[in-house]
């Protein structure tokens, strides 16, 4: 088992782009979660998953898309980068919700020049 | 709105018992508590998850009053390699995952 896997580890935009962070399990997981931590700062959840086909918000969701088509993969696109992105984003995911533990990638490193 | 709060930073000495505190309000009947482990840049990794009272594993215990407003991690006899920030995650039934700041926890020889 991989875990779970995101590419590419480090990625430097300029304010403007866009790109797709892609993230994968093989642990045939449902619930699948995006989060960006900024410097000295803790987890801050940007769009979560249920299952395929349904996604929705979490805490700070502006900026980025994500879409579900398999239980597999769970890329999340940021439509129009800008400096306030840059930050780490960790991917992860879990059996179900709330009372299941968590399992992360190795994170991207972004920054937005 | 719902908040977890734990302490900044913690400093202890290898081989003591180590109880980091985090307070999360606006916790309901069916969420959980966990707790999480984070070197630098790396992922968290998860130690320990509970609902009430007391859980323990190979690595920790956690301690969850009655009212369950607060929880406790404990990390026995910690070494150097505890070296690390513990995060304390609420995991809402309505899918919410509210995480605490972080605490930064000094291990000294």
């Amino acid at each position: 088992n991989a875990g779970v896997t995101q590419t590419p580890k480090f990625q430097v935009l300029k304010t403007g782009q866009s790109m797709t962070l892609q993230c994968a399990q093989d642990m045939n997981h449902e619930y699948m979660s995006w989060y960006r931590q900024d410097p000295g700062m803790g987890l801050r959840l940007i769009h979560y998953s249920v299952g395929a086909g349904i996604t929705d918000q979490g805490e700070v969701p502006n900026g980025y898309n994500v879409s579900r088509s398999t239980t597999e993969d769970f890329p999340l696109r940021l439509l129009s980068a800008a400096p306030s992105q840059t930050s780490v984003y960790f991917c992860a995911s879990s059996s179900g919700t709330g009372r299941y533990e968590q399992y992360f990638g190795p994170g991207t490193r972004l920054t937005v020049t | 709105l719902a908040k977890t709060t734990q302490p900044i930073s913690m400093d202890s000495y290898e081989g003591q018992e180590v109880n980091i505190t985090c307070s999360h309000n606006n916790i309901a009947t069916n969420d959980y508590i966990t707790w999480y482990q984070q070197f630098p840049s790396q992922g968290p990794r998860f130690i320990i998850q509970g609902y009430k009272t007391k859980v323990t594993n190979e690595v920790a215990s956690l301690f969850i009053p009655a009212d369950r407003k607060s929880s406790t991690l404990s990390l026995p006899r910690v070494s150097l390699s505890d070296t690390a920030v513990y995060y304390c995650l609420v995991g809402y039934s309505n899918y919410q995952l509210i995480w605490g700041a972080g605490t930064k926890l000094i291990i000294k020889p």
